[in-house]
């Protein structure tokens, strides 16, 4: 079945460490990937995609994610953490079917710990 | 609008009593979502709409749940007799395309005492 997936619930990094949030997917043909970030209270605005080209792709607020057709991934990475990107983080990937739609992952809360 | 607005931000009701959600769309866009939030957790799909094409209906959890969009614009969700576990963040998105990048509502937080 066509899936994705965020294995880790929360993530906990000290303010100016990187940070790593991943994800992983299972679809047919190629993916379309997406990051989506919501702070506390507010709805999810979206920080990147992947549709085809470089493996890398830059978003918003400095993050980026990289494609990883080998190991069917699209971790979200930032050098440098801060405080204010403490929220929670959504991968999604669009599946085909009859009906082409995009799905989510479960979300992963990511605390940057001052 | 620059972006997708919901009303009402927030909404209290008694268990039994029927609600209406509503979600303005970007203009332009012909795919618009409804999706369920808990407590902070993940997204749990809803209901779609493309352009003219007959809605996917196949996140509404029972038959209390509907959803139409008149104009291919503004949309309304509508549960009725609410229970207390439709207590939840109810977020509208839309899209230029059904795998476009989705654009969010700031929800409706929905209380049923």
């Amino acid at each position: 079945a066509q899936s994705v997936a965020q294995p880790e619930d929360q993530v906990n990094v000290a303010e100016g460490n990187p940070l790593t949030v991943k994800c992983t997917y299972s679809v047919s043909g190629n993916p379309y990937l997406f990051w989506y970030v919501q702070y506390p209270n507010r709805g999810l605005q979206f920080l990147l995609k992947y549709i085809t080209g470089d493996n890398l792709v830059k978003g918003s607020y400095g993050f980026e994610a990289e494609f990883n057709k080998s190991q069917t991934s699209f971790h979200l990475k930032k050098p440098s953490a801060l405080v204010s990107d403490s929220a929670l983080y959504f991968c999604a990937v669009r599946v085909l079917g009859r009906d082409d739609k995009i799905i989510f992952g479960k979300g992963t809360r990511l605390h940057i710990l001052p | 609008g620059a972006g997708v607005s919901q009303s009402p931000s927030n909404k209290v009701t008694e268990k039994g009593k029927d609600v209406e959600l509503r979600c303005d769309p970007i203009s332009g866009h012909t795919a618009l979502y409804w999706y369920r939030q808990s407590l902070g957790q993940g997204l749990e799909f809803l209901i779609y709409f493309q352009g003219n094409s007959a809605p996917d209906k196949s996140g509404l959890p029972s038959d209390r749940f509907s959803a139409e969009r008149t104009g291919g614009s503004v949309s309304t969700l509508t549960i009725q007799r609410t229970q207390q576990e439709d207590s939840a963040v109810y977020l509208c998105a839309s899209s230029l395309s059904r795998t476009d990048t989705q654009y969010f509502g700031p929800g409706t937080r929905l209380t049923v005492l």
